[in-house]
């Protein structure tokens, strides 16, 4: 059974740019959840959807914004780029009801120069 | 405010030695904690999880003791092996948030051979 996929795994955009992740959670599961890491702040929740619908949403600006679509795939946007958003994003999938086991996916490394 | 922390940044253990990662949490609103592995250039790995109505959960190697009173989590690893070394986080789930996970900022676990 394929884990969660991200792609792509590393990529380079310039300031002012905007980046689209991926995100394929594991077969089955419904709910797609987007995380960054980065060595100051930690792992940090992002938002999160389920059957397409947002159904939480972590403390980031409005440049930060997701989807997903009908088959569960997730993508999310950063848009206008700035330095401080260089970070690992992480998707994260999961069945989506509560205490379902939460399974990462091995991150997108985003830098921004 | 309220967050998930960790009491030691880093731990180092001989091979074959048990080890034991703490984690403190101050959300009582808490009903679902887990346990994460995670490697240089990985994702976060499952290790294991543990609702509130549980004091304790084993696995393979490991162990997870939940103390609601002093809202203390631990991971236990026994026969701590090299390939044992990782940074482990703890993460809480708030109740009535399935996908939003709150992280700790880690420990770094260095298994000397």
């Amino acid at each position: 059974k394929a884990g969660v996929t991200q792609t792509p795994r590393y990529l380079i955009k310039t300031r002012g740019q905007q980046v689209t992740l991926s995100c394929s959670p594991i077969s089955g599961h419904r709910s797609v959840s987007w995380y960054q890491q980065t060595p100051g702040q930690g792992l940090q929740f992002l938002f999160e959807y389920f059957s397409e619908t947002q159904r939480n949403k972590g403390n980031f600006p409005g440049r930060f914004s997701g989807r997903q679509f009908s088959n569960s795939r997730s993508e999310m946007n950063v848009s206008t780029l700035e330095l401080g958003d260089s970070a690992l994003y992480l998707c994260a999938s999961s069945l989506g009801l509560r205490g379902n086991t939460i399974y990462f996916g091995e991150g997108s490394w985003l830098t921004v120069v | 405010g309220e967050s998930v922390g960790l009491h030691l940044p880093t731990l180092s253990v001989q091979e074959g030695d048990n080890s034991i990662i703490n984690c403190a949490y101050s959300n009582s609103a808490s009903d679902y904690f887990i346990w994460y592995k995670q490697e240089s250039g990985k994702g976060p790995q499952f290790i294991i999880d543990i609702r509130s109505n549980m004091d304790k959960r084993q696995g393979q190697r490991v162990t997870v003791l939940l103390n609601k009173t002093v809202k203390h989590l631990s991971l236990q690893i026994a026969a701590t092996q090299p390939g044992d070394s990782a940074v482990y986080f703890c993460a809480e789930n708030i109740g009535g948030s399935q996908g939003n996970l709150i992280f700790g900022k880690g420990t770094k676990l260095s298994v000397k051979p």
